[in-house]
């Protein structure tokens, strides 16, 4: 199984602040990445796909990079909707593991 | 617009077998373009991923579940299913079901759209 590490566990940020979480997978999934919002009672929402791929309808302040190991998700202006659990998830190979999530926290 | 929606028990007792129906609205089971997935997320854990179908019937299942899981599909009612036998207290979840989008001109897949999910509770 390929593991998926994200860093940090959680974080606390104010409104307007830049966020960056990242993903580590143990072996190469070339740009195999997709990233999720969660918040609480809901399901995942898909924010980012093929790691830099903005999906339809989420807001521009939301990018994604990297490709083979290492991965980042940034928030380029927090903004109070933007305070939730973050999970990144590999498609490149069965089982498709998620990382353990990242909660951004209100400072 | 896609829809889907799990229904089941919301308690199981151990040692029995969990089923599970995911009913989709919106898009057809049987397109080619698509997958159909089971999450899984205990509360307050992180998501776990339990496997997938595809219209042709084959499927993928997550090894540490394997022996345990079986997935179906009925086109004519536009559902598909999840099944977990031998339940522990460990199975204890919110089970969600997810559409697998296939092809989006990069490195696809990815889970465009969920269900609400159920949680199942396994207790005496």
């Amino acid at each position: 199984d390929i593991q998926m590490t994200q860093s940090p566990s959680s974080l606390s940020a104010s409104v307007g602040d830049r966020v960056t979480i990242t993903c580590r997978a143990s072996q190469s999934i070339n740009s195999y990445l997709n990233w999720y919002q969660q918040k609480p009672g809901k399901a995942p929402k898909v924010l980012i796909y093929a790691a830099s791929s903005l999906q339809t309808g989420v807001p521009s302040r939301f990018s994604g990079s990297g490709s083979g190991t290492d991965f980042t998700l940034t928030i380029s202006t927090l903004q109070p909707e933007d305070f939730a659990t973050y999970y990144c998830q590999q498609s490149y190979s069965t089982p498709k593991t998620f990382g353990q999530g990242t909660k951004v926290e209100i400072k | 617009q896609v829809q889907l929606q799990e229904s089941g028990p919301g308690l199981v007792k151990p040692s029995e077998t969990l089923s599970l129906t995911c009913t989709v609205s919106g898009g057809a089971v049987s397109s080619e373009s698509y997958y159909w997935t089971w999450i899984r997320q205990p509360p307050g854990k992180g998501l776990e991923w339990i496997g997938e179908i595809y219209h042709s019937g084959s499927t993928n299942y997550n090894p540490s579940l394997k022996s345990r899981v079986s997935m179906s599909e009925d086109t004519s009612k536009n559902q598909f299913s999840l099944k977990l036998s031998s339940l522990t207290a460990a199975d204890t979840a919110v089970y969600y079901c997810a559409r697998v989008l296939l092809h989006c001109g990069g490195d696809c897949p990815l889970l465009d759209y969920w269900g609400q999910g159920t949680l199942v509770t396994v207790s005496p």
